[in-house]
């Protein structure tokens, strides 16, 4: 299975630039890493994915490194509805039949402080 | 759009009943999953499907089954259930995309307490 790792904490403060980052050293040439957060009792909601280059969107940033082997989650603003687990998660490809599946690990705590 | 509902939001069940946790989605995606979240954890995928009648296990099937006969609905069934099940669980449904980019959403969950 394709993993990845993240710092299991992380402080940072309001309306401060957050950089949340994450190692996938085994990540395959197809692999798209995908960072999702999960806001105290919700379920997991989509924050953003890529595959080679940065991508923007209106929640964050995400930085890939060259060699794809780690790639950073940017909040560029932290806001106090921000403090969330933050999980960068990969792909996993089932062999026997073709379809995808994504491998949650335990993510990152943001908290945010006033 | 609803998006992806779980029923019950709470339970509580003694050791050795059953149950079936319902989840439905109304985007007509074609993939379904089931996950548990334990106190701490991550998510932990158990079961998913990639339509109508086609299922498969994923990485912590034991204890549960699922069927999926409609588009919109993907039960989990806990047969016997154990103390090791309590846990909050997550269903979620996503499309099917050229490329493999397939963005999840997911249910408000359903804590499952088992005593």
């Amino acid at each position: 299975d394709a993993k990845t790792t993240q710092p299991n904490s992380m402080e940072s403060n309001e309306e401060e630039p957050v950089h949340l980052p994450c190692n996938h050293s085994t990540i395959s040439g197809t692999d798209y890493i995908h960072w999702y957060r999960q806001l105290p009792s919700q379920g997991p909601e989509y924050v953003i994915h890529g595959l080679t280059s940065n991508v923007n969107n209106r929640m964050a940033s995400l930085a890939i490194a060259e060699d794809r082997k780690s790639s950073t989650l940017i909040l560029h603003r932290a806001t106090l509805r921000d403090a969330a687990v933050y999980y960068c998660i990969l792909r996993d490809e089932v062999a026997t039949s073709g379809t995808y599946k994504y491998i949650f690990g335990t993510g990152t705590r943001l908290k945010v402080l006033a | 759009n609803a998006g992806v509902t779980q029923t019950p939001k709470f339970r509580i069940l003694k050791i050795g009943q059953s149950m079936t946790l319902q989840c439905a989605q109304d985007m007509n995606h074609n993939y379904m999953y089931w996950y548990r979240q334990d106190p701490g954890m991550g998510l932990k995928l158990i079961y998913y499907s990639v339509g109508a009648g086609i299922t498969d296990k994923g990485e912590v099937p034991n204890g549960y089954n699922v069927s999926r006969s409609t588009t919109e609905d993907f039960p989990l069934r806990l047969e016997l259930a154990a103390p090791s099940q309590t846990s909050v669980y997550f269903c979620a449904s996503s499309e099917i995309r050229v490329g493999g980019y397939n963005e999840q959403f997911f249910g408000p969950g359903t804590r499952l307490t088992v005593l």
